[in-house]
């Protein structure tokens, strides 16, 4: 069956040191991966996504993310954190079979001054 | 703009009365899409259209339906509300394409007594 995982429900990182946050998926064939991000009391917004190419993808905010099809994992990275990312972040890989998104269940990110 | 809006924002209501809420986009996005979002449950889809006149059963459609009279609009009905529809919605619609990222609005809190 076709998943996301992210194995984290929270993450504490503090201001200025890199973060990363984990997702990993199981689907059929090659997979398109997504990130969004939902701050407090708004609705997700997109991120980043790898389609294909060069497995690093860089988004917005200045989040990147590398595709590893190996240790299929699509991990969420930032160089250096702000507490402005505190925020709840999704993974999502697209079912190819009935083109859908299937989520994973959130990770939150805390950043401390 | 372009953008993905959602009314009302929030909504507290009792058993059984019926209410609507309705999302439009101004995108001329094909698919469309409804979430809830319950904590440590990650999003789950309710029910998605791939165009007009077209629906199809998500993970958690009992106790809800949709339209799709317009390309524009996807209202989500429900017909009476009981308490575990209590719930933070979100609607979505993106352009026919697997590669493509969703847009989301900005979220309906509905409060069911």
């Amino acid at each position: 069956a076709q998943s996301v995982a992210q194995p984290e429900d929270q993450v504490n990182v503090a201001e200025g040191n890199p973060l990363t946050v984990k997702c990993t998926y199981s689907v059929s064939g090659n997979p398109y991966l997504f990130w969004y991000v939902q701050y407090p009391n708004r609705g997700l917004q997109f991120l980043l996504k790898y389609i294909t190419g060069d497995n690093l993808v860089k988004g917005s905010y200045g989040f990147e993310a590398e595709f590893n099809k190996s240790q299929t994992s699509f991990h969420l990275k930032k160089p250096s954190a702000l507490v402005s990312d505190s925020a709840l972040y999704f993974c999502a890989v697209r079912d190819m079979d009935n083109y859908q998104l299937i989520w994973g269940a959130g990770t939150k990110l805390i950043i401390k001054p | 703009e372009a953008q993905v809006t959602q009314n009302p924002r929030y909504l507290i209501t009792v058993t059984g009365k019926k209410l609507t809420v309705t999302c439009s986009q101004n995108m001329n996005h094909e698919y469309m899409s409804w979430y809830r979002q319950d904590p440590g449950l990650g999003l789950r889809q309710i029910y998605y259209s791939m165009n007009v006149e077209v629906t199809d059963k998500g993970d958690v459609p009992e106790g809800y339906k949709v339209s799709r009279k317009e390309k524009r609009n996807f209202p989500l009905i429900l017909e009476s509300p009981s308490p575990n529809q209590t719930s933070l919605y979100f609607c979505a619609s993106t352009p026919t394409g697997l590669i493509y990222e969703q847009y989301f609005g900005p979220g309906t809190r509905l409060t069911v007594t």
